[in-house]
């Protein structure tokens, strides 16, 4: 089964840095990807997709790549600021429409 | 626009008790899901729905029951609770469109002692 795999381990940087989180997949290459942020207490929020043919995709400050060869996504946040602390999901269509989740990263901004 | 509706926010349940969550969306979505999420698990599927009437099985669906009678409701039932069902539970809905994103709603937090 395919299987998602985002680093566990907390990523702290300086405000104004650039965040580069990872998501990592073990089997066939899906059509498309997607990220959402998470808030504490909250549901998760859908920020961007990915299809298997763009190579890139970008919205703001935020910038997504998909690598059909390496089976990863990197997942960017330019000039971060401490409104972007959040927990930050990949996730991927495994069939039947039912998207499958990464446990998640969780990102901390510091001022 | 309310969005994906969850009640009730918090339950505490015994060993053995019954309840059923409720999940309401008001944007005519076909697709319903729900969802559990455990520390350092992700969010796992449980049972999903691509239509009024119709339900399917998710990665974890055993101990649990669903109904989508109407379209806009997925109800989730626990017919006997057990403590490793505490958890997250939240339901998201999509569009038939393949790559629509999921709309979550915000969780119930069950705890089963």
């Amino acid at each position: 089964s395919q299987k998602i795999e985002q680093n566990s381990e907390a990523l702290n940087i300086q405000e104004g840095k650039t965040a580069t989180l990872t998501c990592n997949y073990t089997n066939y290459s899906p059509a498309y990807l997607q990220w959402y942020r998470q808030d504490p207490g909250r549901g998760p929020v859908f920020l961007l997709l990915i299809r298997e043919n763009e190579k890139e995709k970008r919205k703001e400050r935020l910038k997504v790549t998909f690598d059909t060869t390496l089976k990863q996504s990197l997942f960017h946040i330019t000039a971060s600021q401490p409104a972007d602390s959040a927990t930050y999901l990949c996730a991927l269509d495994t069939g039947r429409r039912a998207l499958t989740f990464g446990s998640g990263t969780r990102l901390q901004v510091q001022p | 626009n309310a969005g994906v509706t969850q009640t009730p926010k918090f339950r505490v349940l015994k060993t053995g008790q019954s309840m059923t969550l409720l999940c309401a969306q008001d944007m005519n979505h076909e697709y319903m899901y729900w969802y559990r999420q455990d520390p350092g698990m992700g969010l796992r599927l449980i049972h999903y729905s691509v239509g009024e009437g119709t339900t399917a099985k998710g990665e974890v669906p055993d101990g649990y029951n669903v109904s989508r009678l109407k379209k806009q409701n997925f109800l989730l039932g626990l017919e006997s609770a057990a403590p490793s069902q505490t958890s997250v539970y939240f339901c998201a809905s999509t569009r038939r469109t393949e790559d629509s994103p999921l709309h979550f709603g915000n969780g119930t937090r069950l705890t089963v002692t």
